[in-house]
């Protein structure tokens, strides 16, 4: 079945300092990927996306490349602030699963000014 | 962006009574919902899916007796936990597909804490 693995938190950085987290994924077909963000307390908010391989997300200053060869859609953030502190999930929908979405465990993020 | 309405946003109840929470899609029509739940510092687990106008799918080992699932129209699905119990204390979650948006994005509601005495 399909599976979303990434890095083990917590990520503790200093602000401005470079931010990557890994999500690998195992899925048959041709899966779409997503990174979503929680906030404390609050739901999810989907934070980019990308629907086909070497597809680039974006979206405040975040970014992820559709790997298909390596199966990655690695996180990264060139100069993070204290409020990007939160947890970020990895997820995908599969081909055929009708719009479910599979979350990698999450990874908290913590930035320190 | 699609916004979805999830409510209350917390509840507190005694063992054995029964609880609703509520989700809706504000500005667009959501011919599919899903119901999550999370603990604490772990990911989400998709409980069921919940499709307008026909029975809520569940997910293997969710008991669909007790986590009861209506889809009345094509802003709302609630969830009702039936006789709730402590370790039905937990973070609830839903989101809401939009229909005609390329990707399969789900928009997510900003949660319901449940705590259970």
């Amino acid at each position: 079945g399909n599976s979303v693995t990434q890095m083990e938190g917590p990520v503790t950085l200093s602000e401005e300092a470079f931010l990557t987290i890994n999500c690998t994924y195992t899925a048959t077909g041709y899966p779409s990927l997503f990174w979503y963000v929680q906030y404390p307390g609050e739901g999810l908010q989907l934070l980019l996306k990308a629907t086909k391989a070497d597809d680039k997300g974006s979206n405040k200053g975040f970014e992820a490349t559709y790997r298909k060869e390596t199966t990655s859609f690695h996180l990264e953030k060139g100069s993070v602030q204290v409020s990007d502190s939160a947890v970020y999930f990895c997820a995908l929908s599969g081909s055929y699963s009708w719009g479910k979405l599979q979350f990698g465990a999450g990874t908290q993020v913590v930035v320190t000014p | 962006g699609a916004v979805v309405s999830q409510h209350p946003s917390r509840v507190i109840c005694k063992s054995g009574t029964s609880v609703k929470i509520e989700c809706r899609s504000l500005d667009f029509q959501a011919t599919t919902m899903f119901w999550y739940r999370q603990f604490p510092k772990q990911s989400l687990m998709l409980m069921a899916t919940s499709n307008e106008g026909s029975k809520a799918t569940y997910e293997q080992g969710v008991e669909k007796d007790k986590f009861l699932i209506n889809h009345a129209s094509l802003t709302l699905s609630t969830l009702t936990v039936t006789s709730a119990h402590p370790e039905d204390s937990s973070f609830y979650i839903c989101s809401a597909r939009a229909p005609g948006l390329a990707g399969n994005i789900q928009y997510f509601g900003a949660g319901t804490r449940l705590s259970v005495l």
